[in-house]
C-alpha cells in the first residue's frame, strides 16, 4: 500500500505570494491532519480535516486554509506569505480521527515526508 | 512553558550503547507518540500508546499516567538510529497533538 504523498517536495516562493501545498493520504484513510515544522517553533498541529470538513484548527492566521476533496485528498493554502512561513509543511492521515478522550490504533497517523517551503 | 518537554536535547552515544530519552508532559492525553524523524524530514510514528508499554524489537517505550511521564528506550544502538526522537502528545479535551522539541541522538559506530 502507497504511503502519503505531498507534492510538491520542494518548493520557493517570495513574500507576499500564496502557496498551494496537496497531500495524499493512504488508501482508505479519510482524516488528514496537517503540521508545520520550523527551528524555532518546533512542531505545531495546523488543522485537521475528515469528510471534507475541518474538525480542529491550531493557532495559526487566517491566512492559513485548507480544504478537503471526496476522495479525501487535501490540500493547504498560504496567502499573502512571510518570511516566517518558511518551513516544512507536514500532513499525516488516518482512517479515522480520534475522539477527543479516546484513541485507537484507527487513529493512527501515518507522516508523509513533508513540503519543504522557502520564502524569499 | 511548552506542554511536552522533552529530555536531553542532544544525546551522543557510543554503538550498542542502551538509550533513554525522556518526556513529560502537563496536559491531560487521550494517548502519546513517540516519532523518529530522519534528516531530510520524513516522520515515522514508533509508538502510539495510553498506559504500560510498548516494544518493537530494539525500542521500548514506557508510560505513567500518573507522573505524565513517558520514555523511549533503544537497546543495542546502531549508528541507523540516529535520528531526532519527538514525543507528541493528544490532548484529551480536544484531541489536539502538542509535540516537544525533540531529542537529537547521534550513534556513533
Amino acid at each position: 500500500k502507497a504511503g502519503v504523498t505531498q507534492t510538491p517536495r520542494y518548493l520557493i516562493k517570495t513574500r507576499g505570494q500564496q502557496v498551494t501545498l496537496s497531500c495524499s493520504p493512504i488508501s482508505g484513510h479519510r482524516s488528514v491532519s496537517w503540521y508545520q515544522q520550523t527551528p524555532g517553533q518546533g512542531l505545531q498541529f495546523l488543522f485537521e480535516y475528515f469528510s471534507e470538513t475541518q474538525r480542529n484548527k491550531g493557532n495559526f492566521p487566517g491566512r492559513f486554509s485548507g480544504r478537503q476533496f471526496s476522495n479525501s485528498r487535501s490540500e493547504m493554502n498560504v496567502s499573502t506569505l512571510e518570511l516566517g512561513d518558511s518551513a516544512l509543511y507536514l500532513c499525516a492521515s488516518s482512517l479515522i480521527p480520534g475522539l477527543a478522550g479516546s484513541l485507537s490504533s484507527y487513529n493512527e497517523q501515518f507522516f508523509g515526508p513533508g513540503t519543504r517551503l522557502t520564502v524569499l | 512553558k511548552n506542554e511536552v518537554e522533552q529530555s536531553p536535547q542532544n544525546l551522543t552515544a557510543q554503538e550498542g550503547e542502551f538509550i533513554t530519552i525522556n518526556c513529560s508532559y502537563s496536559v491531560g492525553i487521550s494517548a502519546l507518540h513517540w516519532l523518529q524523524q530522519h534528516p531530510g524530514g520524513g516522520i515515522v510514528s514508533l509508538f502510539m500508546l495510553s498506559s504500560g508499554k510498548k516494544k518493537h524489537g530494539r525500542l521500548i517505550a514506557t508510560i505513567n499516567i500518573q507522573e505524565k511521564h513517558s520514555s523511549l528506550h533503544i537497546t543495542a544502538s546502531h549508528p541507523r538510529d540516529s535520528a531526532v526522537y519527538i514525543c507528541a502528545v493528544n490532548e484529551r479535551r480536544n484531541n489536539d497533538m502538542r509535540f516537544g522539541a525533540g531529542t537529537r541522538l547521534t550513534v556513533k559506530p
